[in-house]
């Protein structure tokens, strides 16, 4: 099955709150981890991505923090707006290119 | 530059017909992807395709389902003697040969067995 989950299934958040998304992956082999955003009828879009010999990337409004010792993936969205809610998926990647997703978090953002 | 795409945007089969779902990746991606994604849930591996092989199929059910990369033309799903479990939203992804790099999504076909 996939080695990658998620400890949240939904989160709602007032607008421009900062929102954490956390993510737990199993395999230690992965090395390389990707945030992605869906929207309702949409594929997946990538936000950003991080390689296992960082433990912080950001973005715009986006950081991505990763736990290699707890195998731990969180996404950082600061001031949260209305066009951040959606579905966001982590993905891992422990060899070649087959990347593996969680389960996902829904993200609802409160005006 | 075109992003991957996927067509058609919506099918619909009546139970024992077939599916073809086709995907050309974007330019210059030799690697592709299938996913399926039922409401609500995760995106769910089903195989990895380069040029003309099958890299991981270890996600495709062993019988009904085949999936092609031909040399010329797109990438083919196709779902034989369809039955309504098989109703999904079918994801195709591609990536440049280059080793652990992200995916890019297309829109998806979003299957329907009646």
């Amino acid at each position: 099955g996939e080695s990658v989950g998620l400890h949240l299934p939904t989160l709602s958040v007032q607008e421009g709150d900062n929102s954490i998304i956390n993510c737990a992956y199993s395999n230690s082999a992965s090395d390389y981890f990707i945030w992605y955003k869906q929207e309702s009828g949409k594929g997946p879009q990538f936000i950003i991505d991080i390689r296992s010999n960082m433990d912080k990337r950001q973005g715009q409004r986006v950081t991505v923090l990763l736990n290699k010792t707890v195998k731990h993936l969180s996404l950082q969205i600061a001031a949260t707006q209305p066009g951040d809610s959606a579905v966001y998926f982590c993905a891992e990647n422990p060899h070649n290119n087959d990347m593996r997703f969680g389960a996902g978090t829904r993200l609802t953002v409160k005006p | 530059n075109a992003g991957v795409m996927q067509n058609p945007r919506h099918l619909v089969r009546r139970r024992g017909q077939e599916a073809r779902l086709r995907c050309s990746p974007m330019k210059g991606h030799s690697h592709v992807y299938w996913y399926r994604q039922l409401p609500e849930e995760g995106l769910k591996f089903m195989v990895y395709l380069q040029k003309e092989n099958i890299i991981d199929e270890s996600g495709m059910p062993k019988e009904r389902f085949s999936a092609e990369f031909p040399k010329e033309g797109p990438s083919i799903l196709r779902i034989q003697q369809v039955v309504r479990g098989d109703s999904a939203a079918y994801f195709c992804a591609s990536s440049p040969p280059i080793p652990q790099t992200k995916l890019f999504f297309g829109s998806g076909t979003q299957l329907s067995v009646l």
